[in-house]
């Protein structure tokens, strides 16, 4: 079964800090893997993903993760923090065949920016 | 474009009581999901819709939850009874196709609280 773990359920930086947010995967078959960002009242949004292509994925809003499967690794960082990075991020994995393709979400890490 | 559209935003009802929730996919997007997510926890699967059919619909507690897409298009789900647990936000999520490389977009959520 495919699964993944977000270590830290809050993180605090201070603004122009770097910021790391862990995600390990377990999964039996080379993963699709996914990293969300939710602001408050609002729903997910893609921040990036890995498909098997390049293992470092740059995405959204200077964020980039890189993929390791030596250690089932798939963090989440940016150089420098600002203000509006306070949300909370989510990893996920993809699971399924080639018409269905459930995200398997793990428990969410809470992003505080301090001025 | 216009992204997925979920209302109400908000519902607050008794247990027991019943309550449906309603959602309009981005156009052309042939699937659908809906996910619960309970605070503190990852977005958690309830049901997939391929057009009008269900794909996967094995984590959604169907003895109350029941959900339908008659057209293939707008799709509901129903609660009833609720129960004190229900209380969470319900995503509704679309996606062109449902295969592993397809972008899953989500609505913004309805925040239902179970009294």
């Amino acid at each position: 079964a495919q699964s993944v773990t977000q270590l830290g359920s809050h993180v605090s930086v201070s603004e122009g800090a770097l910021v790391l947010l862990r995600c390990n995967y377990s999964s039996s078959v080379p993963p699709y893997l996914f990293w969300y960002v939710q602001y408050p009242n609002q729903g997910l949004q893609l921040l990036l993903k890995y498909t098997s292509a390049a293992t470092l994925v740059k995405g959204i809003n200077g964020f980039e993760a890189e993929f390791k499967k030596s250690e089932t690794s798939f963090h989440l960082t940016k150089p420098s923090a600002h203000m509006s990075d306070a949300a909370e991020y989510f990893c996920a994995v993809r699971h399924g065949s080639s018409n269905t393709g459930k995200l398997i979400f793990g428990q969410g890490t809470t992003l505080q920016v301090k001025p | 474009e216009a992204g997925v559209a979920q209302s109400p935003r908000y519902k607050i009802i008794e247990k027991r009581q019943s309550v449906a929730f309603w959602c309009n996919p981005i156009s052309g997007h042939a699937t659908l999901y809906w996910y619960q997510q309970i605070l503190g926890q990852g977005p958690k699967l309830l049901i997939q819709f391929q057009n009008n059919g269900v794909v996967d619909d094995s984590q959604l507690p169907k003895d109350r939850f029941s959900a339908e897409r008659l057209k293939g298009v707008d799709s509901t789900l129903k609660i009833q009874p609720a129960k004190l647990e229900d209380s969470a936000v319900y995503l509704c999520a679309s996606s062109l196709e449902g295969g592993l490389t397809y972008e899953q977009y989500f609505g913004p959520g309805t925040r239902l609280t179970v009294t």
